[in-house]
């Protein structure tokens, strides 16, 4: 099955600077690459997503880029805030009913973001 | 438009006891899937259901189990409780599953198995 390796564990900036997290994905089927941020006790929430016919979104000041090639993908956030303060979690899913992939999401293990002032 | 909602939010439950979760998703929206979050763990894919039928299932025991109803509300169940089990389960939510579809999560439900 699919394995999302995710990196760093943990993640300290100065607010202002930039923060890069990546992930790597095994399942060269997967298609579909969201990223979610998780604040304490809370609901993942989706800030981004991208799909495997496009290389690289951005949203202000979140990025994704995705290289299928390498099989990885990175989430980028300029101009930090301490409000990003948070943990990340990327994932990969094949998604396609003529593939039957539905929608099971395989995650990374999660990297948290610290952004100090 | 509504989120995904779950119920109860918080419960506690004694070993050996069952638990059944309720999960309602968006409004539309015809995908529910079930996660188990932990600190050991992490965010662990148990099942998805999509118009009354299981359509993936991940590697979970048999305790684990699930079901959708027509209107596409879905219930989860944990048989046998283990304290193990304690854990945020998380349903999510999506129009159908091809190709462009946004899985959404509700705020979880958060069972501590005593």
């Amino acid at each position: 099955g699919e394995n999302v390796e995710q990196h760093p564990s943990t993640l300290s900036v100065q607010e202002g600077d930039s923060a890069v997290i990546k992930c790597t994905y095994s399942d060269s089927a997967s298609n579909y690459f969201p990223w979610y941020k998780q604040e304490l006790g809370k609901r993942p929430q989706l800030i981004i997503d991208i799909r495997s016919n496009v290389g690289e979104k951005k949203d202000q000041r979140i990025a994704v880029t995705l290289n299928k090639t390498a099989k990885h993908f990175s989430l980028h956030i300029t101009e930090t805030q301490p409000e990003d303060s948070a943990v990340y979690f990327c994932a990969a899913s094949i998604q396609g009913l003529l593939t039957g992939g539905g929608n099971k999401l395989t995650f990374g293990t999660g990297t948290q973001l610290k952004v100090e002032l | 438009k509504a989120g995904v909602t779950q119920t109860p939010r918080y419960l506690i439950k004694t070993r050996g006891q069952q638990v059944t979760l309720s999960c309602s998703p968006i409004s539309g929206h015809r995908s529910v899937s079930w996660y188990q979050q932990t600190p050991g763990q992490g965010l662990q894919f148990l099942f998805e259901y999509f118009s009354e039928t299981q359509r993936n299932k991940g590697n979970f025991p048999g305790r684990f189990s699930g079901r959708q109803f027509s209107n596409s509300r879905s219930e989860m169940n944990v048989s046998t409780l283990e304290l193990g089990d304690s854990a945020l389960y998380l349903c999510a939510s999506s129009s159908s599953g091809e190709s462009g579809n946004t899985i959404y999560f509700g705020e979880g439900s958060w069972l501590t198995v005593v």
